[in-house]
């Protein structure tokens, strides 16, 4: 079982925007991270912390966590943002690492 | 730019010891203060922390495989290994060597190894 929860999927209109959720007590106290991954491919990081973009990665990525829930928002979804998405933090005891469940992102 | 290359054997039977190694480029891993890390994805599922090992030696593992997981830094400074005693089918995964950041304090896989395949069949 994963301490950090996510919807399963969701899907959103080319150039729309889709906000993905994760929800955790462990979120109270830490920060989330975000990963894109594509089929076949590692993950890569898209977002940590407060408001910082990986390398790289395009500014229609954006993060914010309130409370016990972090959010990834895609504002003007685009054909290669279809993947899926995973949260990663601490535990709730700080000492290990969780990862979501994953949500998988479909562009229609 | 650091990079990151998992190695190691692709086909094991029931009971036997996996063993991979993480080959790390563009970083020293005992001359930085990041946590060398291990994650698989069983087929079709999502990504599971295996455990890290830090600089200085120190690991930590996930509880649900903690007393049959093992990860060490190697003899040179740039390979760091995972060895998982006693598998079964369960352990079928692709295997992702990454390095662990920990950005503000949270746990951060900021670069990923391209992950290798292990299967567990009789």
């Amino acid at each position: 079982s994963s301490e950090l929860t996510q919807d399963p999927a969701v899907s959103v209109a080319l150039g729309q925007t889709v906000t993905i959720t994760c929800q955790g007590d462990s979120l109270t106290k830490y920060h989330a991270n975000w990963y894109q991954q594509r089929p076949g491919q590692a993950p890569l990081l898209v977002f940590y912390g407060k408001n910082d973009r990986h390398s790289g990665i395009p500014d229609r990525f954006s993060g914010s966590k309130s409370g016990n829930t972090a959010s990834l928002t895609i504002s003007g979804a685009q054909a290669e943002d279809e993947a899926d998405y995973y949260c990663s933090s601490r535990d709730t005891s700080g000492y290990y690492r969780v990862f979501g469940s994953g949500t998988k992102v479909t562009v229609l | 730019q650091v990079q990151l290359q998992e190695s190691g054997q692709g086909l094991l039977r029931p009971s036997q010891t996996l063993s991979l190694t993480c080959t790390v480029s563009g970083d020293s891993l005992r001359g930085s203060s990041y946590y060398w890390s291990w994650i698989r994805q069983r087929p079709g599922k999502g990504l599971e922390w295996i455990g890290y090992v830090y600089y200085n030696a120190m690991t930590s593992y996930n509880p649900s495989l903690k007393s049959r997981v093992s990860i060490s830094v190697g003899t040179s400074d740039n390979q760091f290994s995972l060895k998982l005693t006693s598998v079964t089918a369960a352990d079928t995964a692709v295997y992702f060597c990454s390095r662990d950041a920990d950005y503000y304090s949270s746990g951060t896989f900021d670069s990923w190894g391209q992950g290798i395949l292990v299967t567990v069949s009789s």
